[in-house]
């Protein structure tokens, strides 16, 4: 399975980031996916996962911003985070995750926050 | 949400011992993964389950679990191991997301 990101770079802030990631080479069907990021420098911060079924659990730190869906006929799923700031700068990558953990990631897209 | 606790940083002697450890009270009931992060990558997932390694991870890789806190072990350090560690495990109880650790920056010498 491979994982892509896809997605604008530069965003001015209150904009809505809209995020793409393409899974390749297998199914969605029975996997949790989730969104990640890393701001320059930092640490990851885990932002929520979708399963394949369309159920979703988010950071409740971005909660009332974040969205995940899926369209797994496209073999899909993206993010959208409302009223970006430039606390929301960072690189992003979906992943796939099972019990054993994130087993699968993408190389990430890098979004930059700026007027 | 909860946190999870690794030093900034450590370093090891080529083909020496290191442990790097990983404290959070939810580490109590749920187990931790985790993560290699080299400059410019992706992480990879490198143990999981407590102490499972995915296919083509080294053996001297292992982790281990007690009480509160969370250990990855590389045994006999090697050039390419240098690199960023971030532990994970399941926020808060009952919550069923997910938190990362701050992250260990590891030094092969």
């Amino acid at each position: 399975v491979q994982l892509q990101e896809s997605g604008p770079g530069l965003l001015k802030p209150s904009e809505t980031l809209s995020l793409t990631c393409t899974v390749s080479d297998d199914s969605m069907t029975n996997y949790y996916w989730s969104w990640i990021r890393q701001p320059p420098g930092k640490g990851l911060e885990w932002i929520g996962y979708i399963y394949y079924t369309g159920s979703t659990n988010y950071n409740p730190s971005l909660n009332s911003r974040v969205t995940i869906f899926i369209d797994t006929s496209k073999n899909q799923f993206f993010l959208n985070v409302t009223s970006v700031t430039a606390a929301d700068a960072a690189l992003y990558y979906c992943a796939r995750h099972t019990s054993s953990g994130f087993d699968t990631w993408g190389q990430g897209t890098l979004v930059a926050v700026s007027s | 949400s909860s946190e999870l606790t690794q030093d900034p940083a450590v370093s090891v002697a080529l083909g020496q011992t290191v442990k790097i450890t990983c404290q959070g009270v939810t580490l109590r009931s749920y187990s931790a993964s985790w993560y290699q992060q080299k400059p410019g990558q992706a992480p990879t997932l490198v143990i999981y389950g407590h102490n499972n390694r995915p296919s083509g991870i080294p053996d001297r890789f292992s982790g281990s679990n007690s009480g509160n806190t969370a250990s990855l072990t590389i045994s006999g350090a090697q050039a390419e191991d240098e690199a960023d560690y971030y532990c994970c495990s399941r926020d808060k109880a009952g919550n069923h997301g997910y938190v990362f650790g701050s992250g260990t920056k590891v030094t092969v010498l």
